[in-house]
């Protein structure tokens, strides 16, 4: 059974302090991992898709990392406008999702 | 649409109603997800539709769940006889295709009291 755990489940920064969201995962083999923003009240904003192992993406402060066990969502010089809950989800290869749980980021200005 | 439209945004019901939960997916899109979000929880999957293919129903977490696509767009989820268990937000996602990943509404928040 495909399982995703998100690690830590919140998480307390000062602007401009770097840090790294976990995501550790097992699937019987991985179609994608993909990372979503989401904020209270609304649904989940899709940020990255990751393919395979070594893969990594960047969107401004945001860099997706990618293993065969786990996925970092790696935040660099955070400002508050990014606080959101980070949400990690794999896709199996009969196109089933599983998202974790997620992390609740707070960046204190 | 610019976006994918869930409607209601909010839904109060009584204990044993029936309620339906609407979802206006992206124009295009033949890939259309419903999760379920409960305070704390991650999402979880209840039905998926692609195309002309046959549902993937197997999330549904009893038989009074229930959705339906027409035409290959607009999308209705019905909770039959609803529970307390059954307060979360619902929501509704819509894919060109897997890898570009989901577009999601903003949810509908159903509170059975």
């Amino acid at each position: 059974e495909d399982q995703v755990t998100q690690s830590p489940e919140a998480l307390r920064l000062q602007e401009g302090e770097s840090s790294s969201l976990n995501c550790s995962y097992t699937v019987s083999g991985l179609r994608g991992l993909f990372w979503y923003r989401q904020d209270p009240g609304k649904g989940p904003e899709f940020l990255f898709t990751l393919y395979s192992a070594g893969e990594e993406k960047e969107k401004e402060r945001l860099k997706a990392t990618l293993t065969k066990k786990e996925s970092f969502l790696h935040i660099t010089a955070p400002k508050p406008e990014d606080s959101a809950t980070y949400l990690c989800a794999v896709q199996d290869p009969g196109q089933n999702f599983v998202f974790g749980p997620g992390t609740r980021l707070s960046v204190l200005p | 649409g610019a976006g994918v439209s869930q409607s209601p945004s909010n839904k109060v019901t009584e204990k044993g109603k029936d309620v339906e939960l609407r979802c206006d997916p992206i124009s295009g899109h033949t890939a259309l997800y419903w999760y379920r979000q409960s305070l704390g929880q991650g999402l979880e999957f209840l039905i998926y539709f692609q195309g002309n293919s046959a549902p993937d129903k197997s999330g549904l977490p009893s038989d009074r769940f229930s959705a339906e696509r027409t035409g290959g767009s607009v999308s209705t989820l019905t909770i039959q006889r609803t529970q307390q268990e059954d307060s979360a937000v619902y929501l509704c996602a819509s894919s060109l295709e897997w890898s570009y990943g989901y577009t999601f509404g903003s949810g509908t928040r159903l509170t059975v009291v």
